[in-house]
């Protein structure tokens, strides 16, 4: 079944403690995005990736980082949460030159930094 | 940069009763315009889109959206509303950020909620 995955879905941690959420595609997809959706806001993309090794900077960069060694992975990285990073976060795929056709989302990370 | 507007944070509409999502649009060029749906605890899934031709566009689970070029409008819509369409829903438009990238620029949100 062709899936987004993202682990974990709910995370609840401190400020100031590192954390790694995880995204995996399993249909070959060039294109990775994340995004945050926090209400009234909509969907606000963080980084994205057009491949192995090339990433850039989304709408809302400030305090995250991500890495693009394999294609089928795409994992986000808080070094230093802070609580306005709170929020629902979804990773997306979708074939490069399409990458607005039909983007895949995951189910979603709900996190909350205290 | 390009943008949707989605004017309305919520809507209700009796199960059976059309149902219609407002989207307006604001872009250079000629728009391609998306419409999303979320449903509780779950990612986003494409409904349908506009890209050229016809003004409507059919989607997924009997959705259909309008495309208006003199009003700047891309309304979902269904002629009969069920309760399993209560979700979500987002427009989209996709933004052009040169060298070949690109990139969707999602609206609010409007929460649709169908009374049985």
């Amino acid at each position: 079944e062709a899936q987004v995955t993202q682990n974990p879905r709910y995370l609840i941690t401190v400020t100031g403690k590192k954390l790694t959420v995880t995204c995996s595609q399993n249909m070959n997809h060039e294109y990775m995005s994340w995004y945050r959706q926090d209400p009234g806001l909509g969907l606000r993309q963080i980084y994205y990736s057009m491949n192995v090794e090339v990433t850039d900077k989304g709408d809302v960069p400030e305090g995250y980082k991500v890495s693009r060694k394999e294609k089928r992975n795409f994992p986000l990285i808080l070094e230093s949460p802070s609580p306005n990073q709170t929020s629902l976060y979804f990773c997306a795929s979708s074939f490069f030159g399409q990458s607005t056709d039909t983007q895949y989302f995951g189910p979603g990370t709900r996190l909350t930094v205290l | 940069a390009q943008s949707v507007a989605q004017p309305e944070d919520q809507v209700n509409v009796a199960e059976g009763n059309p149902l219609t999502v407002k989207c307006t649009y604001s872009v250079s060029g000629n728009p391609y315009l998306f419409w999303y749906v979320q449903y509780p605890n779950r990612g986003l899934q494409f409904l349908l889109k506009y890209i050229t031709g016809d003004n409507l566009v059919k989607g997924s689970y009997g959705f259909e959206a309008e495309f208006n070029k003199s009003q700047t409008s891309f309304h979902l819509k269904k002629p009969s509303a069920l309760v399993s369409d209560s979700a979500l829903y987002f427009c989209a438009v996709r933004d052009f950020l040169g060298f070949g990238n690109e990139k969707l620029t999602f609206g609010t949100g409007t929460r649709l909620t169908i009374i049985p």
